[in-house]
């Protein structure tokens, strides 16, 4: 069973649009929740979440986190065709020195 | 500061050889984890270490081992290779836990190993 659960797995949207990832989790000791971005090489870092309710901002892209209901969001605001690439999610338990890393979900941003 | 590097890049072997891949992680980082990327399965933990200890190991069968030196530069071996075996490999470094504080993973560019 899959711990920490992306939707949607694919999206495409037209530049200029707004999206929302979603990124939903099932852990035992939660300490961390991360964003990464991948296009054709290694992920890169976007985002580490550790308390609720305070969002973090990066230019256009924002995230936040929910750890009562085990959920945090990624949020592009006027997408780019720059911005078409993998966004990963990660979860990180307090134990386990690992990230459990969802399925990813593959934006397209059209011209 | 110079980012994780991995060599080799690329990688093709045949099935039961082995294969040893390399990581040099940021400097001042003292945590390495390696990382299994495939299509079907995303990315799986593998291992990680720390000051040349294992802390933890992902579900992975005993064919895959890793070490850590003590400049905390880090090998992975795969022996027996299976066909399975083909994915892209990455390695992320850490500073781990300072000042009470947790640092997020940086990845190298990876591996492509390819089993045939």
């Amino acid at each position: 069973e899959d711990k920490v659960v992306q939707s949607p797995l694919s999206l495409v949207v037209h530049e200029g649009d707004t999206v929302t990832l979603n990124c939903s989790y099932e852990v035992t000791n939660f300490r961390s929740l991360l964003w990464y971005k991948q296009e054709k090489k290694a992920p890169t870092f976007l985002f580490m979440l550790t308390s609720s309710g305070i969002e973090k901002k990066s230019g256009r892209l924002s995230s936040i986190l929910d750890k009562k209901e085990l959920f945090s969001i990624l949020n592009i605001t006027a997408t780019q065709t720059g911005d078409s690439a993998v966004y990963l999610c990660a979860v990180e338990e307090d134990s386990g020195y690992a990230l459990n890393f969802g399925k990813g979900t593959s934006l397209l941003v059209t011209p | 500061k110079a980012g994780v590097t991995q060599t080799p890049r690329y990688l093709i072997k045949t099935r039961g050889q082995q294969v040893t891949l390399s990581c040099s992680p940021i400097s001042g980082h003292r945590s390495v984890s390696w990382y299994q990327q495939t299509p079907g399965q995303g990315l799986q933990f593998l291992f990680e270490y720390f000051s040349e200890t294992q802390r933890n190991k992902g579900n992975f069968p005993g064919r895959f081992s890793g070490r850590q030196f003590s400049n905390s530069r880090s090998e992975m071996n795969v022996s027996t290779l299976e066909l399975g075996d083909s994915a892209l490999y990455l390695c992320a470094s850490s500073t781990g836990w300072t000042s009470g504080m947790w640092y997020e993973q940086f990845f190298g560019p990876g591996t492509r190993l390819t089993v045939l």
